[in-house]
C-alpha cells in the first residue's frame, strides 16, 4: 500500500524566516494535495499538483512537485504568524480515496 | 454558500454508549469519506461512500458504523464496541475523479 511521509514533523521558525516541507511517497503520485490545519479545526485546501515537475504558488506559499513524481515540497517565504499550524499532504490513490502523511507542525516565532 | 457541515463540535460520551456524528454537505458532492486524527497519527479512514445506499470500509472501520440515505448526508456512528473512541473526527467529502477534499470543522469527541 502506498505511504506518505512527510518531514519534518515538527518545524520552529523566526517569523520572517523561509522554510520547507517536504513530502516523499512510496509510489508515484498521481494527485498531490497540500492542505492546511488550524489546531482544532478542519483542513484548508491550499493547492493540488499533477505533473512532474508542476510548480504552483499561491501568496508566499510554493507547492513542487519533482519530476519522478514520488516527492514535493511546501515552501513558504517570510514566513508570518498567520501560517502557523499543521500542513498536510494527501494523495490520490485508484481507491477514490487520499490518504495522507502524519503532518508537519508549523509554529512561527515573533 | 455551498459547504460541509459537522456537529457538534464537541460531544462527550460515556463508556458503553453508543453516539452519532452528523456530516451535511450542500455542494452537490458525489463522494463523501471519514475520517479519524490522533496526535501524531495523522488521518486515517474510516468509512466512504462514493453513491447513496453503498459504502465501503476504510483501514480503521472496526467499531464505527455509517449510512447514506441521502446524497447530502453521511452520519457516522461511534459504537461501544470501539475500544478508544476519544478524537477529532473529519468529514469531507468531493466530486467524483481526480479533486480534492472539501472538509468539515470536525467534531471532537470525548469518552467521559
Amino acid at each position: 500500500s502506498q505511504e506518505l511521509e512527510q518531514s519534518p514533523q515538527s518545524l520552529i521558525v523566526q517569523e520572517g524566516k523561509n522554510l520547507t516541507i517536504n513530502c516523499t511517497s512510496s509510489k508515484t503520485l498521481y494527485g498531490l494535495y497540500w492542505y492546511k490545519q488550524k489546531y482544532g479545526e478542519g483542513l484548508i485546501f491550499l493547492m493540488m499538483l499533477q505533473k512532474g515537475g508542476e510548480e504552483k504558488s499561491h501568496e508566499k506559499i510554493t507547492a513542487k512537485l519533482d519530476e519522478k513524481k514520488q516527492q514535493s515540497s511546501l515552501h513558504i517565504t517570510a514566513s508570518q504568524p498567520s501560517h502557523a499550524g499543521i500542513y498536510l499532504c494527501g494523495a490520490d490513490t485508484i481507491y477514490d480515496k487520499i490518504i495522507f502523511g502524519k503532518g508537519t507542525r508549523l509554529h512561527i516565532l515573533p | 454558500d455551498g459547504g460541509i457541515t459537522q456537529s457538534p463540535k464537541y460531544l462527550f460520551r460515556k463508556e458503553g454508549q453508543n453516539v452519532t456524528l452528523s456530516c451535511e454537505q450542500n455542494l452537490n458532492h458525489d463522494a463523501m469519506y471519514w475520517y479519524r486524527q490522533d496526535p501524531g497519527q495523522g488521518l486515517r479512514l474510516i468509512y466512504y461512500s462514493q453513491i447513496v445506499n453503498d459504502f465501503q470500509k476504510g483501514d480503521i472501520a472496526e467499531g464505527y458504523s455509517v449510512s447514506r440515505e441521502k446524497k447530502e448526508s453521511f452520519p457516522l456512528t461511534v459504537t461501544s464496541a470501539q475500544k478508544n473512541p476519544t478524537a477529532f473526527y473529519l468529514c469531507a467529502s468531493r466530486l467524483a475523479g481526480n479533486f480534492g477534499y472539501t472538509f468539515g470543522s470536525g467534531t471532537r469527541l470525548t469518552v467521559v
